[in-house]
């Protein structure tokens, strides 16, 4: 039972590059969510999805996409990366909302 | 206004003392209430939910305060382990939620 895992760990992209940060669970949770945690900032939701084939918008998700295919993944993706996007990204999952979320590991982007 | 606050700390405290801090929350309509861990450079890991009526889990007291819109959380006979940032967590039944920025506990020797 690994929980909620994240790949990549770190990446490093030039402005303007492309990437998508895969998020996968296995305790069969309905509900997902992409975070991003900057200094003095806590974590802000970017995106979240109450099911599989679903997504919404959170609080900060301009320059952001998501997808949600298959119900133990949730992908992030960043169309054009710009510097204002260098954070630690963590991914999360609940089996309902309002109830305890469980992180993956985090995923540590730079953008130069 | 921000949605969640917290003292950003450092609570600097020794071994064995008692520390407690608050967070407070501007959405009257909040409706969840929690507490993570989040140790330096790792995931943030669920402490404790918050009930109305307050709970305890060993060392850990929180307590909820409707009419002034805040948590708590108390840590009695500190340990080394517990060096860590608190984040508070606040959930509406709208599909809102909001983390605060955390507060710093350093526990020393």
């Amino acid at each position: 039972n690994a929980g909620v895992t994240q790949t990549p760990k770190f990446r490093v992209l030039k402005t303007g590059q492309s990437m998508t940060l895969l998020c996968a669970q296995d305790m069969n949770h309905e509900y997902m969510y992409w975070y991003r945690q900057d200094p003095g900032m806590g974590l802000r939701l970017i995106h979240y999805s109450v099911g599989e084939g679903t997504t919404a918008k959170g609080e900060v998700p301009d320059g952001y996409n998501v997808s949600r295919l298959k119900k133990q993944n949730f992908l992030l993706g960043l169309e054009s990366a710009a510097p204002s996007q260098t954070s630690v990204y963590f991914c999360a999952s609940s089996i309902d909302w309002g109830e305890t979320q469980y992180f993956g590991p985090g995923t540590r982007l730079l953008v130069l | 206004r921000k949605e969640v606050e917290q003292d950003p700390g450092p609570f600097n405290v020794p071994e064995g003392a008692t520390v407690a801090f608050n967070c407070t929350y501007s959405n009257s309509a909040s409706q969840s209430f929690f507490w993570y861990r989040q140790d330096c450079r790792k995931e943030p890991k669920l402490l404790m939910s918050v009930y109305s009526s307050g709970n305890e889990d060993g060392r850990f007291t929180a307590q909820l305060n409707r009419a002034s819109q805040y948590i708590s959380l108390l840590i009695r006979d500190s340990k080394l382990s517990d060096s860590a940032t608190y984040l508070c967590v606040v959930t509406r039944n709208d599909y809102k939620l909001s983390f605060g920025a955390g507060t710093t506990v350093t526990v020393r020797a």
